[in-house]
């Protein structure tokens, strides 16, 4: 089945700092989410994404699904920015079942 | 508009015993789709619903199971509770598979 990775596992960064987060996947996706879990366990819907670009106040993610991967851009990071960021992807041989990958997460320290 | 409700919340359980679980999509959603997640085995699939239809499942035991009403609101059931069982169960609604809403989810302890 397909494999989806992020990277890094772990990232520490002080309040202001700017940060990438990375998804690979190793086979074709109809679709890509990002999500938030914040430290109570709610997973918040951070876009939808299966190409192109979008940017939401701070946030931006690039899908380039031809490579294989994408992207998740936080700038001027807050401590609400705190917890673990996930991937999503349903592959298009099963578009049914929605794969995670295992998360960054992320601690934004004052 | 309302958003994903499941209930209880919280859920205390011995092993052996069962549970059932409910998801109350958020209204138009016709697809729902399970999660278990704990800290060793992350997020994953336990299945989804479509129009009362099982159209995936996970690689998760026959004590496993659900299903899903004319109204899209699902239930999860899992009998024989193990103490591995014990998990945060995070159910998801979309008008297709995805894009993807969550509820707050149901923490599940087996004592």
């Amino acid at each position: 089945g397909i494999q989806v990775e992020q990277s890094p596992p772990d990232l520490i960064l002080q309040e202001g700092a700017n940060s990438t987060l990375r998804c690979n996947f190793s086979d074709s996706v109809n679709n890509l989410q990002w999500f938030h879990q914040n430290p109570w366990g709610q997973l918040i819907n951070l876009f939808y994404i299966p190409s192109g670009t979008k940017q939401n106040g701070r946030l931006s993610a690039t899908t380039v699904a031809t490579e294989r991967y994408s992207l998740l851009y936080i700038s001027s990071s807050q401590t609400t920015d705190s917890g673990v960021y996930f991937c999503a992807v349903a592959p298009k041989t099963s578009y049914d079942k929605v794969i995670f990958g295992p998360g960054t997460s992320l601690s934004v320290i004052p | 508009k309302a958003g994903v409700t499941q209930t209880p919340r919280y859920l205390i359980k011995t092993r052996g015993q069962q549970v059932t679980l409910s998801c109350s999509p958020i209204s138009g959603h016709r697809s729902v789709s399970w999660y278990q997640q704990t800290p060793g085995q992350g997020l994953q699939f336990l299945f989804e619903y479509f129009s009362e239809t099982q159209r995936n499942k996970g690689n998760f035991p026959g004590r496993f199971s659900g299903r899903q009403f004319s109204n899209s609101r699902s239930e999860m059931n899992v009998s024989t509770l193990e103490l591995g069982d014990s998990a945060l169960y995070l159910c998801a609604s979309g008008r297709d598979v995805q894009p993807q809403h969550f509820g707050d989810g149901t923490r599940l302890s087996i004592l």
